[in-house]
């Protein structure tokens, strides 16, 4: 089986703009998280989509936001970029609804960086 | 509030040593416990994870874990270290009893360098 896949892995914005990541969950995987990881804050988990829905959501702005379609494919956006920003942002999938006992596969990352 | 500490930011050691990666928790419920391994420009692969039963965890790759409620421990462990065990492991919990939320919280890392 594949795994999961993230585009575009390497990203530059400047500030203020906006930005699009996608990410394609394992075939069967109806769960996707995303995480943002940078040295200062380490991991922290940014939100969880099932069939579509955000099941849960983490301590970040309103300028974050996501989405899940019905072929369990996901998309988060960032809008106004900030300096702060530049992170990796990594893509989980997992097999039920993810946050509880499930193992959650992770993808590549993308690589942001907003100049 | 869960939080997970992994005391040390590297840990250096020897090819065919035994090595430890520390990693302790604080939860209000019953832990769900997570190992990871990351490599240099690569997203997390999972080792393995504790839910319940056996206090001896085995994983992937020949690492094992051991679950110690009465310390709130779940150090990773492996008997052999190899070279290419040189990566970024980091240790998370879900708190099963946190108000039906189970957001994981990832400790700092530990960067685990085998020493040829």
């Amino acid at each position: 089986k594949a795994g999961v896949t993230q585009t575009p892995r390497y990203l530059i914005k400047t500030r203020g703009q906006q930005v699009t990541l996608s990410c394609s969950p394992i075939s069967g995987h109806r769960s996707v998280s995303w995480y943002q990881q940078t040295p200062g804050q380490g991991l922290q988990f940014l939100f969880e989509y099932f069939s579509e829905t955000q099941r849960n959501k983490g301590n970040f702005p309103g300028r974050f936001s996501g989405r899940q379609f019905s072929n369990s494919r996901s998309e988060m956006n960032v809008s106004t970029l900030e300096l702060g920003d530049s992170a990796l942002y990594l893509c989980a999938s997992s097999q039920g609804r993810g946050l509880t006992t499930d193992t959650q596969y992770f993808g590549p990352g993308t690589r942001l960086t907003v100049l | 509030a869960q939080s997970v500490a992994q005391p040390e930011d590297q840990v250096n050691v020897a090819e065919g040593n035994p090595l430890t990666v520390k990693c302790t928790y604080s939860v209000s419920g019953n832990p769900y416990l997570f190992w990871y391994v990351q490599y240099p420009n690569r997203g997390l692969q999972f080792l393995l994870k504790y839910i319940t039963g056996d206090n001896l965890v085995k994983g992937s790759y020949g690492f094992e874990a051991e679950f110690n409620k009465s310390q709130t421990s779940f150090h990773l462990k492996k008997p052999s270290a190899l070279v290419s065990d040189s990566a970024l492991y980091f240790c998370a919990v879900r708190d099963f009893a946190s108000g039906g939320s189970y957001i994981p919280t990832f400790g700092r890392g530990t960067s685990l360098i085998v020493h040829p």
